[in-house]
């Protein structure tokens, strides 16, 4: 099983271009995730999908856009990329939305933004 | 509000040493989940251990040992005899009302020397 795929695993950006990080799960989990983990401060949630057409705002939304249109795929898109968007970002998925199983997560994407 | 607190920003040892990994946390749910993930230099999350707020019991598994105190609002993880493979970010999170929304503490950077 491959699990959780995350692209690219690095990406440079200069200020204001748009990028999509794609994250995909073959694992048939209906809860999937992104996070941002910057230094000093552990990861924080941006936003989450509990099923296909479904999904909410996390913690840091700001800037960010998310859809998810089949269970396998949540991909991230930043509209204007903004150096304060430097981070690595993980996307992660669980089995059940109830917290009561664990979320695995890709590999991550660093994301630098010039 | 729920949060999660890992006061040692970082704790080097020699290897063999004990090694205790405090994570306190808040919430005003009665049911939540407490989780450790490893992180190590090569960057992905390893989930190490979920424990639900109904269910108080320490666990060992091999090296590491866990404690989970609700009257102290604590759920410390101690890796015995550390080795250098050890060595990594650990993070305590907390998913409280469901959708496996994690609130993840800043993390502890263990270093572990030969």
């Amino acid at each position: 099983n491959a699990g959780v795929t995350q692209t690219p695993k690095f990406q440079v950006l200069k200020t204001g271009q748009s990028m999509t990080l794609q994250c995909a799960q073959d694992m048939n989990h209906e809860y999937m995730s992104w996070y941002r983990q910057d230094p000093g401060m552990g990861l924080r949630l941006i936003h989450y999908s509990v099923g296909a057409g479904i999904t909410d705002q996390g913690e840091v939304p700001n800037g960010y856009n998310v859809s998810r249109s089949t269970t396998e795929d949540f991909p991230l898109r930043l509209l204007s990329a903004a150096p304060s968007q430097t981070s690595v970002y993980f996307c992660a998925s669980s089995y059940s939305a109830g917290g009561n199983t664990e979320a695995f997560f890709g590999q991550g994407t660093r994301l630098t933004v010039v | 509000a729920q949060k999660v607190t890992q006061a040692q920003t970082e704790i080097s040892v020699v290897e063999k040493e004990d090694v205790t990994l405090d994570c306190v946390y808040e919430t005003r749910d009665t049911t939540y989940y407490l989780f450790w993930y490893k992180q190590p230099p090569s960057g992905e999350l390893v989930f190490l251990i979920r424990r639900n707020s109904f269910d108080e019991q320490n666990e060992i598994s091999g090296r590491y040992s866990w404690n989970f105190q609700k009257s102290t609002s604590s759920f410390n993880f101690t890796i015995t005899a550390s080795q250098v493979v050890d060595s990594a970010v650990y993070f305590c999170a907390l998913n409280e009302g469901g959708y496996n929304k994690l609130i993840f503490g800043a993390g502890t950077r263990l270093a572990v020397h030969p």
